[in-house]
């Protein structure tokens, strides 16, 4: 069995500052994680994915995730917020079956 | 590389017809594709698993015999709704397995009217 739990359903940050959304997971196998960003009516890109290699992943638009087999987490950070990063942004477990399990999303808002 | 395509983006159909919604994996071949299903401001929820030339596994809650799925090929995974009615109304994604990896597709939107 899988699960992943997102611990925020909103973050709002402003233009410049850090952004940090919070992912656990569990998992009965190694897993591989994910994140992906969806604008609103838009489809999922990945931004970036951990499959057991460096534990510090880095992604496209200044992301990077770091897996933390110890506390289960694969937070996703990134050191300074643009606006265009508002969206919706969902952590994602594959491990059994290739099956992938989905967070339940967080809502990342920019002010300006 | 790794690009799944569906058509179509959007969608409007009238209650009680069917409509089908392709997906194609266009640069390589993909013996499991995944459906989903997500409401507004939802999370993505898998509604069931193709695997090419044989019978989908749908996960628990998906009426198999409304929502049809047929993965004749190993590019092309089809997914219909049958008898659809205004609660169908979602946004439907597929995505392709390849490598241990799933490739998403853009998503179609359907709305019943």
């Amino acid at each position: 069995a899988q699960s992943v739990t997102q611990l925020d359903s909103h973050v709002s940050v402003s233009e410049g500052t850090p952004v940090l959304l919070r992912c656990n997971y569990s998992s009965s196998y190694s897993p591989s994680l994910f994140w992906y960003v969806q604008h609103p009516n838009k489809g999922l890109q990945l931004l970036l994915k951990y499959t057991s290699a460096a534990t510090l992943v880095k992604g496209i638009n200044g992301f990077e995730a770091e897996f933390k087999k110890s506390e289960t987490s694969f937070h996703l950070t990134k050191p300074s917020a643009h606006m265009s990063d508002a969206a919706e942004y969902f952590c994602v477990v594959s491990a059994n079956a290739g099956k992938s399990t989905f967070g339940d999303g967080t809502t990342l808002t920019v002010k300006p | 590389g790794a690009v799944v395509s569906q058509h179509p983006s959007w969608v409007i159909c009238k209650s009680g017809t069917s409509v089908k919604i392709e997906c194609r994996s266009l640069d390589f071949q993909a013996t499991t594709m995944f459906w989903y299903r997500q409401f507004p401001k939802q999370s993505l929820m898998l509604m069931a698993t193709s695997n090419e030339g044989s019978k989908a596994t749908y996960e628990q809650g998906v009426e198999k015999d409304k929502f049809l799925i047929n993965h004749a090929s190993l590019t092309l995974s089809t997914l219909t709704v049958t008898s659809a009615h205004p609660e169908d109304s979602s946004f439907y994604i597929c995505s392709a397995r390849a490598s241990y990896e799933q490739y998403f597709g853009p998503g179609t939107r359907l709305t019943v009217t």
